[in-house]
């Protein structure tokens, strides 16, 4: 079963940082490219940061930029995204999807279950 | 301001037809291929369309999705309890050079 893990969150103060973890199972982790999507509290969904499966191509939302870094360990089957500088409209669920790709048509699939980080003083 | 333009809400009787339209522009929508997303209450989204219209296996057959110019629409017929949920719609941007999605839109079923 195709299975993504998100851990790591958690209340961090304005200015912190944390490291999340996305766990992945059931498929080739190498030979796909990878995203983390978050959600605040009762909003829509955000695209936050994309990842190549080789880490040679990176892009980031300009709302993270110069703040967050994605990086990925793929003898460990892991995704990362260290946030820093946090801000209180930071706090979010975040998500890591796997990006599929079939010729120029790409989609997310499967998601993970999230992992809420809060960002208060 | 999400960059897809969804409607906020959207309700229907059980039985009903109803469909969701998410607009954007010659960037991402008028460029690339739309995939639709529904998020269940207190869950993680799940894919409900790619490829415009393209269904994932297990999806049923009463979901749709169609694309013309720089708007898509999600279609759900024979409507059920069930299908109450939030759904996205998403497509790669060439302006921003990354994903954008709509803001969502609520579906009630009375």
């Amino acid at each position: 079963e195709v299975q993504l893990v998100e851990s790591g969150g958690g209340l961090v103060q304005p200015g912190g940082s944390l490291r999340l973890s996305c766990a992945a199972s059931g498929f080739i982790f190498s030979s796909y490219n990878m995203n983390w999507v978050r959600q605040a509290p009762g909003k829509g969904l955000e695209w936050v940061s994309y990842i190549s499966s080789s880490s040679t191509t990176i892009y980031y939302a300009d709302s993270v930029k110069g703040r967050f870094t994605i990086s990925r360990d793929n003898a460990k089957n892991s995704l990362y995204l260290q946030l820093s500088s946090l801000r209180v409209e930071d706090t979010a669920v975040y998500y890591c999807a796997r990006l599929m790709r079939v010729g120029v048509m790409n989609w997310f699939d499967p998601w993970g279950q999230g992992t809420l980080v809060t960002v208060s003083s | 301001q999400s960059v897809l333009t969804q409607p906020p809400s959207a309700s229907a009787t059980p039985g009903q037809r109803v469909t969701i339209s998410c607009s954007g522009s010659s960037s991402n929508i008028g460029s690339h291929a739309v995939s639709w997303y529904q998020q269940l209450p207190g869950t993680a989204p799940k894919l409900l369309i790619y490829s415009n219209y393209q269904r994932p296996s297990g999806v049923p057959d009463r979901f749709s999705g169609s694309k013309s110019g720089t708007s898509a629409s999600l279609a759900i017929s024979g409507l059920q309890s069930e299908d109450e949920a939030d759904y996205y719609c998403a497509a790669w941007d060439d302006s921003l050079n990354g994903w954008v999605f709509g803001g969502g839109t609520k579906l009630t079923v009375l």
